[in-house]
């Protein structure tokens, strides 16, 4: 199976900076099948991002995913209070499914 | 508007057996996958398996195939996931979600609430 390892495994910012989380995969994802996940505590995690690329509905746009093959990276703009969190990686091309162990963005 | 609503939290013992529910509404149900998810005590996201409402069919992760049944009733728009003898590792929140598109590729939007299941003698 596809192992995705996300780094840093946790990122200390202040709101107004701008986050850069990074996720490899242990081998091509094909078709950028790739999506990101925000969990806040005690909540389910919402879909950000998929095909590497795309926001999902309703997703403010400081929040953008980008990259190929096995590198790919997700960026927070500029960081509001709401934004800190735990951020998933997330591959679906190859099965079985599976998800990266989480970077967790603290202030 | 989409939403998927889980059954409440469960405690059991270790050999028993249990079935948790997901119910989804605000759109047409047999058009979605659905898979499901298990979180571990402070832990990561882990695959389980998906079902395809309109047929019935399913697909296992390695990791839990045997271990797990999912299960659909589409007469009330519902998919469940059970053991047949839980264990103590099994304790855990487990979410369901519905696939983004009318595909089986696990874009998971959006998700339940979760259903905590504690496993302890």
């Amino acid at each position: 199976e596809i192992v995705l390892t996300q780094s840093p495994g946790t990122l200390s910012l202040s709101p107004g900076e701008r986050a850069t989380l990074s996720c490899r995969a242990s081998q091509t994802i094909i078709s950028s099948y790739l999506a990101w996940y925000q969990q806040k505590p005690g909540q389910a995690p919402r879909l950000l991002i998929y095909g590497a690329s795309t926001r999902a509905t309703g997703i403010p746009d400081r929040f953008s995913g980008s990259g190929s093959g096995t590198d790919f990276s997700l960026t927070i703009s500029r960081l509001e209070a709401e934004d800190f969190a735990v951020y998933y990686c997330h591959q679906y091309g190859t099965p079985p499914t599976t998800f990266g162990q989480g970077t967790r963005v603290e202030i | 508007e989409v939403q998927l609503v889980q059954s409440g939290a469960e405690v059991a013992k270790p050999g028993e057996s249990l079935k948790i529910s997901c119910k989804g509404s605000g759109y047409m149900f047999t058009s979605h996958w659905i898979s499901w998810v298990r979180q571990m005590p402070g832990k990561g996201l882990e695959w389980m398996g998906k079902i395809d409402p309109s047929d019935s069919y399913t697909s296992y992760s390695p990791s839990f195939e045997g271990h797990v049944i999912i299960s659909v009733d589409k007469s009330i728009s519902t998919v469940y996931l059970q053991w047949s003898s839980l264990r103590a590792s099994d304790t855990a929140m487990y979410y369901c979600a519905r696939h983004l598109r009318g595909s089986s590729r696990e874009e998971l939007d959006p998700w339940g609430q979760g259903t905590l299941v504690t496993v302890s003698s």
